[in-house]
Order: C-alpha cells, then structure tokens, then sequence
C-alpha cells in the first residue's frame, strides 16, 4: 500500500510554542522521496523538504527541522517558536520511484498560530 | 528555474459549460505532468497521469470523458472540464516531471487553479 497518515487533522497554539507535526508513512518500495508542503490560503504549495529513502540525516532549517526514522516510518516536522505566518495547511507527501512517480499526499494538518 | 504556470488562476462558469486549464512548464521540458485535484479542507488527490504523445492515465473513479487532458507539447498540458457541474468545483493543481532528470522526485507544482460552477 501506498499511504501517507498525518494523525493530527488541527492544531493550535500559541505564538513561540513549539509544535510538532506527525508523519506516517507506509511503503512498498526501498526508494522513495518523502516531501513536507505548505499551503496557504491561497492555495500554491510551498516546498519546504525533500528527503531520499537512503538519508536518514535530520535536517534543520532556521526554525524548522525534520526527524526522518525509518524504523518506525516516521518522518516528523518541528516548527520551533512558532509565528503567526506559520498558520497554514501542511501536508506531508511521498513519491516512488519505481510505482506511478506521482505525488501520494498525506490529508494535511491545519496549523494555527494564535498571537 | 523550474517554473509551472497555470492558467487562469481561477474561472467561474455555468453548469453545463466547458472550461479549459493549462499547465506549461516555462523552463523545462516535462514529458509527463500530473493532475490532482482538492476540494475544500481536503488533501490532494491524482486525477490523471498527462504523457506527451499519448493518452492520459486516470485514476480509478475519474471520468476520462468528463476530464479531457491533452499533452501535445512538452511544455504543455490542458485538462478541459466537459460539461461541468457545481460539484466539480475544486481546486486543481498540475505537477510537471523534469525530462532531464533521472529522478522522479525532480517535480514542480504550479500554483493552481480554482474552478467554480455556478
């Protein structure tokens, strides 16, 4: 099966809280590309990651960082002293290199950043 | 580099009408592109796989005669909604697969286009 679980549907918090959103992922492929997108209202993705299969490395990027585990199929987004302009759709997604090559999104958690 | 356009950003038309949505790639060639559609507070679904030169692969539940796609250019796929209806008002997104690059993950969104069927 190919299937991206983000178990948190919304979340809210408070501006400079930490948060983190949840991703879980299933495979049947040993190469594949894991993404995390932004939407915002109006609606055109924003990039913000991609990790290949064969790099487990955590990754960080100003206030964002990402824990990839393969073992437990997990690949994490920390949104670190959270802002106002944080508050969007995010969207966790994945791509296989041998089955199909299209994106398989995950259902997006809502982020609220409350001032 | 790495640019898709979509065009137009957003359309309102009648039930019953057609609508017409490109995707280009403006400084790539894509040999393939995709079409996913959302709807409100949902995520992203494929609709159609878009090869150039040849027919569209749909997804299971999506009406190939409804959702016409045209790939005749290697910068160029149109998806034309055929006589549509107010519940295929949606949000509809195109990604363009860079020809050059061996890895699938070398894809690029466009920023969509909002169809609304009054």
């Amino acid at each position: 099966a190919q299937k991206v679980t983000q178990a948190q549907t919304e979340i809210s918090v408070v501006e400079k809280e930490d948060v983190t959103l949840d991703c879980v992922y299933e495979t049947r492929d040993t190469t594949y590309y894991l993404f995390w997108y932004k939407q915002p209202p109006s609606g055109e993705l924003v990039f913000l990651i991609r990790r290949n299969s064969f790099d487990e490395q955590n990754e960080i990027s100003g206030r964002y960082s990402w824990n990839f585990q393969k073992s437990t199929s997990s690949f994490n987004f920390t949104i670190t002293a959270s802002q106002v302009v944080d508050s969007a759709v995010y969207f966790c997604a994945l791509i296989f290199d041998n089955y199909g090559q299209n994106f398989v999104f995950g259902p997006g958690t809502r982020l609220s950043v409350l001032p | 580099g790495a640019v898709v356009s979509q065009h137009p950003s957003w359309v309102i038309c009648k039930s019953g009408t057609s609508v017409k949505i490109e995707c280009r790639s403006l400084d790539f060639q894509a040999t393939t592109m995709f079409w996913y559609r959302q709807f409100p507070k949902q995520s992203l679904m494929l609709m159609a796989t878009s090869n150039e030169g040849s027919k569209a692969t749909y997804e299971q539940g999506v009406e190939k005669d409804k959702f016409l796609i045209n790939h005749a250019s290697l910068t160029l796929s149109t998806l034309t909604v055929t006589s549509a209806h107010p519940e295929d008002s949606s949000f509809y997104i195109c990604s363009a697969r860079d020809s050059r690059s061996p890895s699938s993950y070398e894809q690029y969104f466009g920023p969509g286009t909002r169809l609304t069927v009054t």
